[in-house]
């Protein structure tokens, strides 16, 4: 069964830093994995999704990158914003007993103060 | 407009009634998902429909009923639930043609049970 850990769980930084969000799986076997972010009671927002295949993705400010075999992916977020305050969701897409689905950790709640 | 429309937004019911959820999908995609979302936990995949055929999940109580007429259209059926069923539920959907490609999400309806 697959299970996802998000380190850290929350984090607070001031404007202008570049920022590390980090992903582990327990699965391996993947076929991609793709990195949301959430508002505080709205929907999923994708911002990047990795193939099993690549080993990291890029838009704007945002770096993902996917290492497979040791279970890791890791955001990257330069020069950080106000309006980047949201909690990010990391999610390999894993077959398990419902069919093939994505499978979600609990975030990390990011706060940016300007 | 995320592609994926949920509709209502927030929902209110009694423990006797009867409601069902809406989720409408304009991507052309051939699999669609229902996932809840619960205070301080990860979502939790519900149903998967691939093709239109759904894939069973054994740990969804029968109180939850999907169901999918068409590719483009799911719907979540709900009766006699309990306080503890009140959440975030979001809706998904994903093209899988020879791989796996990214989840759109919904923007959710919030349901209160009491």
């Amino acid at each position: 069964k697959q299970e996802v850990t998000q380190i850290p769980a929350a984090l607070s930084v001031p404007e202008g830093e570049n920022l590390v969000l980090n992903c582990s799986f327990t699965d391996s076997a993947i076929y991609n994995l793709q990195w949301f972010r959430q508002d505080p009671g709205k929907g999923l927002t994708s911002l990047l999704l990795i193939q099993s295949s690549q080993r990291e993705q890029t838009s704007g400010r945002l770096n993902a990158s996917l290492d497979k075999s040791s279970g890791r992916s890791t955001l990257y977020i330069a020069a950080s914003q106000p309006g980047d305050s949201a909690t990010y969701l990391c999610a390999p897409e894993s077959a398990n007993q419902a069919g093939t689905a994505l499978i979600f950790g609990k975030g990390t709640t990011l706060s940016v103060s300007s | 407009e995320t592609g994926v429309t949920q509709t209502p937004r927030h929902l209110v019911m009694g423990m006797t009634n009867k409601k069902s959820l809406k989720c409408e999908q304009h991507l052309g995609h051939n699999a669609m998902y229902w996932y809840k979302q619960s205070a301080k936990k990860p979502l939790e995949l519900m149903f998967v429909y691939s093709l239109e055929e759904r894939v069973e999940n054994n740990s969804v109580p029968s109180r939850f009923s999907p169901e999918c007429p068409n590719s483009s259209h799911l719907f979540l059926h709900l009766h006699t639930l309990q306080p503890e069923d009140s959440a975030l539920y979001l809706c998904a959907s994903s093209q899988e043609i020879d791989g796996h490609y990214g989840y759109t999400f919904g923007s959710g309806t919030r349901l209160t049970v009491v």
